[in-house]
């Protein structure tokens, strides 16, 4: 079974540009998780996806942050512009369902420079 | 809200000897609690989780972790510690559907 992809695996911008994010969850998986890991702390959750729709996204800065899954498959995360404070990695999880006893599986994540 | 502590962001042991970390929990309801290891560069995998029934939950790698409710805690052990066991550990609880939420981490060092 093939795992969470994500893409690109390093990304270096400077300040106020633009950078999109990837994620391929595991094929079936229905609920979908962008979650922001700074160095030195435990990933934060940005927004949870079920299928196509949004279940949760109170943590996302949506005056730079976006996502998308339009087809309830793959996703992306947009940041637009992008602050110093946006470095981080990026990780992206999957699970059948959002069920609290169910495992997330994670994606390497992207790893994000500010300059 | 939940929220949860992990004690200790650094911790060394020799390799062979006990591996002990901790994570303590805050949860109105019974929680579900997780441990993921992280290697570097890697994305989080799945340790071991206590969702119901036993309290004492084996892992994978020779990992377990008891399930204390009088103590909120959820400690990670394993009796003999590998030089491969050198990674960043996170404890996690989820009670909602919605919202894994992680500790800080704590990132193990095994001395030969």
């Amino acid at each position: 079974e093939a795992g969470v992809a994500q893409s690109p695996r390093y990304k270096i911008i400077e300040k106020r540009q633009s950078v999109a994010f990837w994620c391929n969850p595991i094929s079936g998986h229905a609920t979908l998780y962008w979650y922001q890991q700074i160095l030195g702390q435990g990933p934060k959750l940005l927004i949870q996806f079920q299928n196509n729709g949004v279940v949760d996204d109170s943590q996302l800065p949506k005056d730079r942050f976006s996502a998308e899954r339009l087809k309830g498959v793959d996703s992306t995360l947009k940041i637009q512009p992008a602050k110093l404070e946006d470095s981080a990695v990026y990780l992206c999880a999957s699970t059948v369902r959002g069920a609290p006893q169910n495992e997330q599986f994670f994606g390497p994540g992207t790893r994000l420079t500010v300059l | 809200a939940q929220s949860v502590t992990q004690l200790g962001s650094h911790v060394s042991v020799s390799e062979g000897a006990l591996v002990l970390l901790r994570c303590n929990y805050s949860s109105s309801v019974p929680p579900y609690l997780f441990w993921y290891v992280q290697y570097p560069n890697q994305g989080l995998q799945l340790l071991l989780k206590y969702t119901t029934g036993a309290t004492l939950v084996k892992g994978i790698n020779g990992f377990e972790a008891e399930f204390k409710k009088s103590e909120t805690s959820f400690h990670l052990t394993k009796p003999s510690a590998h030089m491969s066991d050198a990674a960043e550990y996170f404890c996690a609880v989820s009670v909602t559907g919605n919202q894994f939420y992680f500790g800080t981490g704590t990132s193990l060092t095994v001395i030969p």
